[in-house]
């Protein structure tokens, strides 16, 4: 089955810099990748999320970008703000099919100092 | 979006009982998946909750341990039976709609055993 591995586990930044969170998938057949925030105590909600006949995709601050060829894509957030600090989980599916099922990455703290 | 409910929110059990946690959508959707999320982890796919038939459980996951019920296109229950302490974790439903792959989750049950 898929195997999603996303890095770093942790990640510290100064507000106003940017913050890169990388994935990488094992199945070639994905071809659906959000990206969702999870705050302490509340929810995943997604906040981002690209499909494989897109390379990029921006929505202010943040943008995710896929390489199918080396099969990993990438979260990055411009100007980081303290609201920005939560966990950060990747994710893959094969759309199209009827269980469209996600496999998770292990997550990233994103913590970003005043 | 749907607006996605869970009962209960949280709850405290003593090993050997059974609790049954459900999920409840304000408009038909396609799919509805259960998901588990153990303290400081990522999201683990239990089961893909089918409608009118029996759950597809992921490797790990047994209907004896986790039987679920799903008699429409808006609810869904997921039991956690004969609980020990390494069951506390919160149990997250997701919804998805036929055509998109975006899903969305539940508030969660955060779950204790005793």
């Amino acid at each position: 089955g898929e195997n999603v591995e996303q890095h770093p586990s942790t990640l510290s930044v100064q507000e106003g810099d940017s913050a890169v969170i990388k994935c990488t998938y094992s199945d070639s057949a994905s071809n659906y990748f959000p990206w969702y925030k999870q705050e302490l105590g509340k929810r995943p909600q997604l906040i981002i999320d690209i499909r494989s006949n897109v390379g990029e995709k921006k929505d202010q601050r943040i943008a995710v970008t896929l390489n199918k060829t080396a099969k990993h894509f990438s979260l990055h957030i411009t100007e980081t703000q303290p609201e920005d600090s939560a966990v950060y989980f990747c994710a893959a599916s094969i759309s199209g099919t009827s269980y469209g099922k996600l496999t998770f990455g292990q997550g990233t703290i994103l913590t970003v100092h005043p | 979006s749907a607006v996605i409910s869970q009962k209960p929110s949280r709850d405290i059990c003593q090993r050997g009982t059974s609790l049954t946690i459900q999920c409840q959508v304000d408009s038909q959707v396609t799919m509805m998946f259960w998901y588990r999320q153990q303290p400081g982890q990522s999201l683990t796919l239990i089961a893909t909750a089918n409608q009118g038939s029996e759950a597809t459980y992921e490797s790990g996951f047994v209907i004896d341990k986790f039987p679920i019920s799903r008699p429409n296109l808006t609810f869904s229950t997921l039991t956690v039976s004969n609980m020990s302490p390494e069951d506390s974790s919160i149990y997250l439903c997701s919804v998805g709609t036929s055509g998109s792959e975006t899903q969305y989750f539940g508030p969660g049950t955060r779950l204790l055993v005793l």
